[in-house]
């Protein structure tokens, strides 16, 4: 499959900034996905994305489709030490295919 | 959403045996995936899991190695076979509603 390119690669921040990352790929796609793993866990969905230039919330986490379908972004608001861990862009062309994956960003908040 | 659930949740297992991880969803699913994640790596896909006929694997990934069985709509195996430490990672099953997936708890899987 198709690697995305995830950026930063890692974060460490303070509680209540702000955190963006996004996600590129050469490909259009037709859904971008944004999961959270926890040490221990599968990766959990937080956002799912299906129009170009869609805007969806959930909480404090906001993400985008980007408008050439090649690329999304997720915001996380004033963040808290319970964002910590690692996040995942995911996207796909087709309903019920497997799925690209970005390489992740971690992320560490401290109190 | 679905729930999903792998057993085993760990194992530490010698070189070169195998070990079977199970993967059970509560509602009936047409696809099922299996991905594995090396340590602080992204997931990467093994293969597509079908119903009533072989699994579809990815470039890299073999049957011999890797068998994959689903005997109905709501449960899986993958048997990762004559390990080695290389096959240390998260073995994580995931299933797809439309175009989104929803994944398992993963297993643990250490080989000394």
């Amino acid at each position: 499959g198709q690697q995305l390119n995830q950026s930063p690669q890692s974060m460490f921040i303070q509680e209540g900034e702000d955190v963006s990352m996004n996600c590129t790929s050469s490909s259009i796609f037709n859904t971008w996905l944004w999961y959270k793993q926890d040490p221990g866990e599968g990766p959990v969905l937080l956002i799912a994305l299906y129009k170009a230039g869609e805007l969806t919330s959930n909480g404090r986490l906001t993400a985008q489709f980007g408008i050439t379908r090649k690329d999304s972004f997720l915001n996380i608001s004033a963040s808290i030490p319970s964002d910590v861990g690692i996040y995942f862009c995911a996207a796909n062309s087709n309903s019920g295919y497997a799925l690209n994956f970005g390489k992740g960003t971690s992320l560490l908040v401290t109190p | 959403s679905a729930v999903i659930s792998q057993k085993p949740s760990r194992d530490i297992c010698q070189r070169g045996t195998s070990l079977t991880i199970q993967c059970q969803v509560d509602s009936q699913v047409t696809m099922m995936f299996w991905y594995r994640q090396q340590p602080g790596q992204s997931l990467t896909l093994i293969a597509t899991a079908n119903q009533g006929s072989e699994a579809t694997y990815e470039s890299g990934f073999v049957i011999d190695k890797f068998p994959i069985s689903r005997p109905n709509l709501t449960f899986s195996t993958l048997t990762v076979s004559n390990m080695s430490p290389e096959d240390s990672s998260i073995y994580l099953c995931s299933v797809a509603r439309g175009y989104e997936q929803f994944f398992g708890p993963g297993t643990r899987l250490t080989v000394l």
